[in-house]
């Protein structure tokens, strides 16, 4: 199975802390995605990182890749109320995406 | 900026019926994607099509069929609905160029 793993399943964190998110996948990608949704919500794209990259920011967040260890995290720094949804890796196999299983991110005010 | 637009947003169905769903994608964008997403489940691949043929082929029934048109949008049809057919049905668009798959805001379907 191509599916990634990821860790913890659930977070609950204060307001103003930061929270890491770990994907962990078994074959080799082309990139790997990172979306957030919302409670029955669509998905919306975060960041992209590509298997030659290693990290990448954008505002508060920030991306790793270890090609070598087939995983990555995400970091939300100063996390606020507003963050709580689901975060999911995906991995870029070809044309698709397979997604992780998710980690439920709850920031409380 | 345009996004991806699905419909219809919601739909109720008797087992045993059919629906289709409709996907345009953003402006200039070549490739589609389906996933279906059952509750408290991850997104799984349905399929995809680039430039109007099937590209790419996941877990999606035989019960399912979906094809893009030359305007680019997109039809997942759906046949022989069954209960375990109730899901969010969402709907991705990329260019060539640009590898970030860019979602729609899904189609929850319920059959009953």
């Amino acid at each position: 199975s191509q599916q990634g793993e990821e860790d913890p399943q659930a977070l609950s964190i204060q307001e103003g802390e930061n929270a890491t998110m770990n994907c962990s996948y078994k074959t080799s990608i082309n990139n790997l995605q990172w979306y957030r949704q919302n409670s029955g919500r669509g998905l919306v794209h975060l960041i992209l990182i590509r298997s030659n990259e290693r990290e990448k920011h954008s505002g508060r967040l920030r991306v790793t890749l270890d090609t070598s260890k087939k995983s990555s995290s995400l970091l939300i720094t100063a996390s606020r109320a507003a963050d709580t949804a689901s975060y999911f890796c995906a991995m870029e196999y070809g044309n698709k995406l397979v997604f992780g299983a998710g980690t439920i991110l709850r920031v409380k005010s | 900026a345009a996004g991806v637009i699905q419909s219809p947003r919601h739909l109720i169905k008797e087992k045993r019926e059919t629906a289709t769903l409709k996907c345009y994608p953003i402006p200039r964008h070549d490739t589609v994607y389906w996933y279906q997403q059952g509750p408290g489940q991850d997104p799984q691949f349905l399929i995809s099509f680039y430039e109007k043929m099937q590209s790419d082929k996941g877990s999606i029934p035989d019960r399912f069929s979906a094809q893009q048109f030359s305007d680019y949008h997109s039809e997942l049809n759906m046949s022989s609905l069954e209960l375990g057919d109730s899901a969010l049905y969402f709907c991705a668009s990329s260019s060539k160029n640009y590898n970030e798959q860019f979602f729609g805001p899904g189609t929850r379907l319920t059959v009953l």
